[in-house]
């Protein structure tokens, strides 16, 4: 059974520090996906890794695939409080399934 | 162009009955997937339906159907509705195996 798992879980930090966000997971997939969501919020879709190396970058936000080592991160740099939020990673299996991890409460602080 | 849409977005009921979640996926999206949020479970894949097909199903009982209709939407059906099945239940939609589009979700709380 697929596993994604990611660490840290809650993720407090002061604005202007850089931070990363770990998402390892347990079986081969060639899609791997970081999505937002805000307090009850729906999901908004953030990157989509599609190859191993791949690197994708949104303004303070810039995400990474590393499929042999089955591992994605997602690095932060210089935080502001508008990044708070909880960010998940998930892994795409067969065609639309996609299995979540446990997601990442980041609260940025001044 | 318009994103998904869920109906209805809150929904109250009580053990033993049923309900029907409904979602419109974006126009030309032909893949629509169903997910449940629980605080204690995470997002947990539902079912995934395509060209009126379903074509992946998660591990969820058999009280939990879904379908498609020939215009790409989608229901989804709880029966016998039970305490854990309050949750929020989230449909995506997307136009090929790549960026999945969420809708607002349907918030369900069962009493």
């Amino acid at each position: 059974e697929l596993k994604v798992e990611q660490n840290p879980l809650f993720l407090s930090m002061q604005e202007g520090k850089n931070y990363t966000i770990y998402c390892n997971y347990s079986t081969t997939s060639d899609r791997l996906y970081w999505y937002r969501q805000d307090p009850g919020k729906s999901l908004e879709s953030l990157f989509v890794l599609l190859s191993n190396g791949a690197v994708k970058q949104e303004g303070r936000l810039m995400a990474s695939l590393d499929t042999k080592a089955r591992l994605s991160t997602l690095h932060i740099t210089a935080a502001v409080h508008d990044l708070s939020a909880t960010y998940f990673c998930a892994v795409g299996l067969g065609t639309d399934k996609l299995i979540f991890g446990t997601g990442t409460r980041l609260q940025v602080f001044p | 162009k318009a994103g998904v849409t869920q109906t209805p977005r809150y929904l109250i009921k009580t053990r033993g009955q049923q309900v029907t979640l409904s979602c419109s996926p974006i126009s030309g999206h032909r893949s629509v997937s169903w997910y449940q949020q629980t605080p204690g479970q995470g997002l947990q894949f539902l079912f995934e339906y395509f060209s009126e097909t379903q074509r992946n199903k998660g591990n969820f009982p058999g009280r939990f159907s879904g379908r498609q209709f020939s215009n790409s939407r989608s229901e989804m059906n709880v029966s016998t509705l039970e305490l854990g099945d309050s949750a929020l239940y989230l449909c995506a939609s997307s136009f090929s195996s790549e960026t999945q589009y969420f809708g607002p979700g349907t918030r369900l709380l069962v009493l």
